[in-house]
């Protein structure tokens, strides 16, 4: 079955850029009509989706985050990535990739890694 | 609009039933989906569209749609059952994003 693993660094300096990469296993990244996608959520608060991207490059990102997020994949290492520039404090949240399928009337996410800690402190 | 409200907290008998709310304009578009939160756990999904279950999800739980409100139902709660739910579904404001509601915490008495 298909599985999720995020990985990346648990500490950013604040203005820097927070990069992180979940990985696939147990299935292709191209198959599939699926989205690709991160999810935040900062200690004892609500899920916050930040975007997605389509194997085919397309992509959509929540427009509050928007001129500071970049979601890329790489299908020969079936993973994919997000960058987040300018980093403060208010980043500091758990980051979940996600599996999104457009299903039923909805986009339900079925898929979820473990979700990685992010910390923004200098 | 492209908010989606829950009610912060709900509580609920063991063995009764419980439905948990999620109001948003973009509801009369979409269906919702919903998922489980543990303390310390990713979520998981339950129900999504009009009333659909991932496999494994107990039968207990179910879904429905009215209007601008989706609803989760618990039938016969268990103590397992205590975690956080949220809602979530297409945004209908045209920018293809996806939107959450601000969760609701489920309580078993």
């Amino acid at each position: 079955q298909v599985q999720l693993q995020e990985s990346g660094p648990g500490l950013v300096k604040p203005s820097q850029t927070l990069s992180l990469t979940c990985t696939v296993s147990g299935g292709s990244i191209s198959s599939g009509s699926y989205y690709w996608s991160w999810i935040r959520q900062p200690a004892g608060k609500g899920l916050e989706w930040i975007g997605r991207i389509y194997t085919s490059g397309s992509t959509n990102y929540n427009p509050s985050l928007k001129s500071r997020v970049t979601i890329s994949v790489d299908t020969s290492k079936n993973q994919f990535s997000l960058k987040l520039s300018s980093v403060t404090a208010a980043d500091t949240a758990v980051y979940y990739c996600a599996r999104c399928v457009a299903v039923a009337g909805t986009d339900a996410f079925d898929i979820w890694g473990q979700g990685t800690m992010v910390t923004v402190s200098s | 609009s492209s908010e989606l409200t829950q009610d912060p907290a709900v509580s609920v008998a063991l063995g009764q039933t419980v439905r948990i709310t999620c109001q948003g304009d973009s509801l009369r578009s979409y269906y919702a989906s919903w998922y489980q939160q543990k303390p310390g756990q990713a979520p998981v999904l339950v129900i999504y569209g009009k009333n659909n279950r991932p496999s494994g999800i107990p039968d207990r739980f179910s879904g429905s749609s009215s209007g601008n409100t989706a609803s989760l139902t618990i039938t016969g709660a268990q103590a397992e059952d205590e975690a956080d739910y949220y809602c979530n579904s297409r945004d209908s404001s045209g920018n293809h994003r996806v939107v959450f509601g601000g969760g609701t915490k489920l309580t078993v008495l």
